[in-house]
């Protein structure tokens, strides 16, 4: 079963500053990997699929890149929107399975 | 564009079994191609996935639950279910249903419904 570790756990930026959350995942895998941004009481929202590609409606402040293991989710300039909690998920093919990361909180 | 809507079964006693349906509105369910995913979320915790079902009927579970969990659809309804059997306080989460797309999304899930509370207590 595939691990995904996400780091750091919580990351304390301020508005307009750069962020970079990572993923790494424990067995070389696909570029089945997706990141979304979860915020209390809503349902999670997907930013990022296939590894590096936006999603509809997504600002292109955020971007993705990595392969293989590793994974990451960089925010270019941060809004005070952005402040929420991050996860990476990655689809393995067999067994069929997703796994999520534990998520990264970015904190002001 | 598909959305989608959870049930609302509220509080469930320990040892019960969860039933959850989600309604898919605005494409059909019998349409090929859509993993439809059950996904949870423990009380200030991440996300966990539950398993899906393809609109042929195949099922996949995680293996940490998959004893317990059993997915099917109603095409005719345009909904799936998911059971979770012998309930415990630590089956109280936030449950959501979400389509992935094998295909355009690289298995993302790109639609989620809004999620639905379930507390198992006495």
């Amino acid at each position: 079963e595939t691990v995904m570790t996400q780091s750091p756990a919580t990351l304390s930026v301020s508005p307009g500053e750069r962020a970079t959350l990572s993923c790494r995942a424990s067995q070389i895998g696909s570029n089945n990997l997706a990141w979304y941004q979860a915020k209390p009481g809503q349902a999670p929202r997907l930013l990022i699929y296939g590894a590096s590609t936006r999603a509809n409606g997504v600002p292109a402040r955020f971007s993705g890149s990595g392969s293989g293991t590793e994974f990451t989710l960089t925010i270019s300039s941060l809004q005070s929107e952005d402040f929420a909690i991050y996860y990476c998920q990655q689809y393995i093919n067999w067994p069929p399975m997703y796994t999520f990361g534990q998520g990264t909180k970015l904190d002001i | 564009q598909v959305e989608l809507q959870e049930s609302s079964p509220g509080l469930v006693k320990p040892s019960q079994t969860l039933s959850l349906t989600c309604t898919v509105s605005g494409g059909a369910l019998s349409t090929g191609g859509y993993y439809w995913n059950w996904i949870r979320q423990h009380p200030g915790k991440g996300l966990e996935w539950i398993g899906y079902i393809y609109y042929s009927g195949s099922t996949y579970y995680n293996p940490s639950l998959k004893s317990r969990v059993t997915i099917s659809v109603d095409t005719s309804k345009n909904q799936f279910s998911l059971k979770l059997t012998s309930l415990t306080a630590a089956d109280t989460a936030v449950y959501y249903c979400a389509v992935g797309d094998p295909g355009d999304y690289y298995y993302a899930m790109d639609v989620w419904g809004q999620g639905t509370t379930v507390t198992v207590s006495s």
